[in-house]
């Protein structure tokens, strides 16, 4: 079964800190989605990724093809941040039916 | 250009009841889906279009039944609610479903939170 593993589940930090969320996938995919819940239950696309890397403001993505592993990374975090952060993968030949990570639970206390 | 509209947002069912969750978008978008959200699990799908009159299950279809008869609309009906369905559920679309584009976005409605007693 194709496996989408997030880490880490819950990730506590202080405004200003470095944040690197982590995402491991089990087989070759076409593409790599972010994604940002938020506390009300929205659900937002940030990046999404088939190489490379990707920046947007202070968030970066990026992804190893090779070691089926991609990266979301916050600089200077801010309170505003606090949110749940999903990896979701889209496998070759799937019709674009996604793989969703359980999703990182992030809080930023001032 | 409202994007993904999904009503109702919250709904209480009687075992036993049927209700349709309805999703809709503006954007022309050819796949839309429905996945529902339980706690300590990511998202899984339930069903998916991708195109009017084609629909196809997804992970967990069962109890659950869908029709695309026009490009904007993706209704979810709940045949015979069970305390099981109880979850939240989202819709979402993207121009296409199975190429990678740098404008596939995907879109997500806000959610409808179903609890069945």
């Amino acid at each position: 079964k194709n496996e989408v593993e997030q880490s880490p589940q819950n990730l506590t930090a202080q405004e200003g800190e470095f944040i690197t969320i982590n995402c491991s996938y089990s087989v070759g995919i076409s593409a790599l989605h972010w994604l940002q819940q938020h506390p009300g239950g929205g659900i937002v696309s940030l990046f999404m990724l088939s190489s490379g890397k990707k920046k947007h403001g202070r968030l970066i993505a990026t992804i190893n093809i090779q070691e089926k592993h991609s990266s979301l990374h916050i600089t200077a975090s801010h309170p505003r941040d606090s949110a749940v952060y999903i990896c979701a993968v889209r496998y070759g030949g799937s019709q674009g039916n996604l793989i969703f990570g359980k999703g990182t639970k992030l809080s930023v206390k001032p | 250009n409202a994007g993904v509209t999904q009503t109702p947002k919250f709904q209480v069912l009687k075992t036993g009841q049927s209700m349709t969750l309805q999703c809709a978008q503006d954007m022309n978008h050819e796949y839309m889906s429905w996945y529902r959200q339980d706690p300590g699990m990511g998202l899984r799908l339930i069903h998916y279009s991708v195109g009017a009159g084609i629909t196809d299950q997804g992970e967990v279809p069962n109890g659950y039944n869908v029709s695309r008869s026009t490009t904007e609309d993706f209704p979810l009906r709940l045949l015979s609610a069970a305390p099981s369905q109880t979850s939240v559920y989202f819709c979402a679309s993207s121009l296409a479903g199975g190429f990678t584009s740098s404008g596939n976005t995907i879109y997500f409605g806000e959610g409808s939170w179903l609890t069945v007693v």
